[in-house]
């Protein structure tokens, strides 16, 4: 069974751009949920989509959102880009309805750096 | 707030001890811990997961132990190998069936 896989795995952009993060998750798996892990900051819950309705939201300014689509895969999108954003984004993806009732299976990440 | 916390940044042990990392949290027990393990420049990988009434659980060299007085869980690698050396990180939901928040992890390394 194919992992999590997560395009593209690195991405240099500017600031003021925007950008779309793509994530597909484990075959057979429905909820999703995205991460931002800076060496400050650690890893951060950004949100979690279930079955393409948005279940849970992290601290986070509305410049980032997101979506499922009905095949389960998942888009992250930041607008506005600022230095701060750069950071490594991180999907992960379990069977059941809420994550975190059982395994999260993490895909390899998105490496996002802003000039 | 619900915190989770991990006191050590970093830990440095000799090949063939057994390496002892803590998670405390803050608030209310949550129903479960978790703890991963993170290789540089990849995902954190799922190792353990123990429950609110599980006082151990074991995998392999691995052992959890879960403390609700103490607000504490320990993981614990026995026989280490610099294999191991890696960032572990231990996670809680928030509350009840919500997002997960991690602790800042603890880097083990092994030394031959």
């Amino acid at each position: 069974k194919a992992g999590v896989t997560q395009t593209p795995r690195y991405l240099i952009k500017t600031r003021g751009q925007q950008v779309t993060l793509s994530c597909s998750p484990i075959s057979g798996h429905r909820s999703v949920s995205w991460y931002q892990q800076t060496p400050g900051q650690g890893l951060q819950f950004l949100f979690e989509y279930f079955s393409e309705t948005q279940r849970n939201k992290g601290n986070f300014p509305g410049r980032f959102s997101g979506r499922q689509f009905s095949n389960s895969r998942s888009e992250m999108n930041v607008s506005t880009l600022e230095l701060g954003d750069s950071a490594l984004y991180l999907c992960a993806s379990s069977l059941g309805e809420t994550t975190g009732k059982g395994e999260q299976f993490f895909g390899p990440g998105t490496r996002l750096t802003v000039l | 707030s619900q915190k989770i916390e991990q006191n050590s940044e970093a830990l440095n042990i000799q090949e063939g001890k057994t390496a002892t990392l803590t998670c405390n949290y803050t608030n209310y027990s949550p129903a479960y811990l978790q703890w991963y393990r993170q290789d540089p420049g990849r995902g954190p990988v799922f190792l353990l997961l123990i429950r609110e009434n599980e006082k151990e659980k074991r995998k392999e060299r691995l052992k959890v132990t879960f403390d609700t007085t103490l607000k504490q869980s320990l993981f614990h690698i026995t026989a280490s190998q610099p294999a191991d050396s890696a960032t572990y990180l231990c996670a809680r939901p928030y509350s009840s069936a919500s997002k997960i928040i991690f602790g800042s992890g603890t880097r083990l390394s092994i030394r031959p």
